[in-house]
């Protein structure tokens, strides 16, 4: 099925520890998102990619690097998990007037 | 700042009567507004749009209002019905389409459809 797809699903890291959330899109668009959401805060951005070759911060980029690899696959990279990270990722697409295709999430939690 | 406010986290309604989600903004420069659903364990889903050039814009049983003199949007659900039930966010744009700088979204409301 069209769409996007995020892995892994479900996580478990210590404290310090890296890893690399995987998404990839295949309905050709241009724009790719990483969002994370917590309780009672809604969904806040921490990176973009707006085209192939270009990544930009969002609103809370902090502790995060991101890799828009092809225009297919947009990865997100913890390099010191800290326990604030606990949350669930989400990868979003966007390519038409529509808003966003997002991924199915990825809960991740630091321990 | 929380430029994108949604005030009810939770929301209960009775089956077959209207529901009515209520979102304000502050940016003055959004120019595109949208509605998500989401189930737990899944990704929110696009619902309905509307632009700002519009102030209502209707799809089925959803109907999304805009009044930008008041900087307010609200979703009405018409009748509701049990697989209502889920987290509802709006969301808005500078850019028509959702934006090369990302969506900004709202808490979301907690729509629960009683029986």
């Amino acid at each position: 099925n069209a769409g996007v797809t995020q892995t892994p699903k479900f996580q478990v890291l210590k404290t310090g520890q890296s890893m690399t959330l995987q998404c990839a899109q295949d309905m050709n668009h241009n724009s790719m998102y990483w969002y994370r959401q917590d309780p009672g805060m809604g969904l806040r951005l921490i990176y973009y990619s707006a085209s192939e070759g270009t990544t930009d911060k969002g609103e809370v980029p902090n502790g995060y690097n991101v890799s828009r690899l092809n225009k297919r696959e947009f990865s997100l990279r913890l390099e010191s998990a800290a326990p604030s990270q606990t949350s669930v990722y989400f990868c979003a697409s966007s390519g038409s007037l529509y808003g966003y295709t997002f991924g199915s999430g990825t809960r991740l939690t630091v321990v | 700042d929380q430029q994108v406010k949604q005030n009810s986290p939770s929301l209960s309604v009775q089956e077959g009567r209207i529901s009515i989600l209520n979102c304000d903004y502050t940016n003055s420069m959004f120019d595109y507004f949208l509605w998500y659903k989401k189930y737990p364990a899944e990704g929110p889903t696009f619902l309905i749009s509307i632009s700002s050039i519009k102030d209502k814009n209707e799809d089925g049983r959803f109907t999304v209002f805009l009044n930008k003199s008041a900087k307010h949007l609200s979703l009405h659900i018409v009748p509701s019905q049990p697989g209502d039930s889920a987290v509802y966010f709006c969301a808005a744009s500078g850019w028509t389409g959702g934006g090369a700088d990302g969506l900004t979204f709202g808490k979301g409301t907690h729509l629960i459809i009683q029986p």
